[in-house]
């Protein structure tokens, strides 16, 4: 199972660029990496999902080192209406429930607090 | 567009009491989910399935049922309500397509207290 680890709160002003770093050590070969926003009394969100190198959207982009044992989700000019809690999810449920996998159920993490300051 | 409805939004339960969760998407997803969510924790997986007539437990499935008799909808019955059963349930669903990878759509959640 890819356990992710993420820092659990982080704090910004808005105008600048975030950088949110998720560590996964034991990524498994055909793991994605995928992004999810959670606003306070709403269901998560999908931001951004990438599998190597790097993957760009109009919210956000997602950089995959080489070795793929962590994953930056980079926010440019955060605004107050991106704070959020934002969670790092890494697996694949293709794999997981074709092949087997019974394991890998695609848990999520604490997540990271965003707090975004005017 | 509907995604994942979730039914009800708003509950309170007393001890003992049983109720279900219901939950319905339209877009053809093989696979849907039950999470919980405790408040300033994250999100942990009740139950789980990848097809009509397949169910599998996730995490913390104590205390919970679920079925699947259609590919659009995906109940959770708490067969006998406890406090510690106070939450917001979530309800997922995602394709196995294999180009998908792990977009997960999410419901807007239902709020449950035990009293």
């Amino acid at each position: 199972l890819a356990k992710t680890t993420q820092p659990i709160s982080m704090d910004s002003y808005e105008g600048q660029e975030v950088n949110i770093t998720c560590s996964h050590n034991n990524i498994a070969t055909n793991d994605y990496i995928t992004w999810y926003q959670q606003f306070p009394s709403q269901g998560p969100r999908f931001i951004i999902q990438g599998y190597k190198t790097k993957v760009t959207n109009e919210v956000a982009s997602l950089f995959i080192p080489a070795d793929r044992k962590s994953s930056t989700l980079s926010l440019p000019r955060v605004s107050l209406s991106d704070t959020a809690v934002y969670y790092c999810l890494v697996g694949d449920l293709y794999v997981y429930m074709n092949y087997g996998g019974a394991t890998n159920k695609l848990i999520f993490g604490t997540g990271t607090l965003l707090a975004v300051q005017p | 567009n509907a995604g994942v409805t979730q039914t009800p939004k708003f509950q309170v339960l007393k001890t003992g009491q049983s109720m279900t969760l219901q939950c319905a998407q339209d877009m053809n997803h093989e696979y849907m989910s039950w999470y919980r969510q405790d408040p300033g924790m994250g999100l942990r997986l009740i139950h789980y399935s990848v097809g009509a007539g397949i169910t599998d437990q996730g995490e913390v499935p104590n205390g919970y049922n679920v079925s699947r008799s259609t590919t659009e909808d995906f109940p959770l019955r708490l067969l006998s309500a406890a406090p510690s059963q106070t939450s917001v349930y979530f309800c997922a669903s995602s394709t196995l397509d294999r180009d998908s990878g792990n977009t997960i759509y999410f419901g807007e959640g239902s709020w449950l207290t035990v009293v």
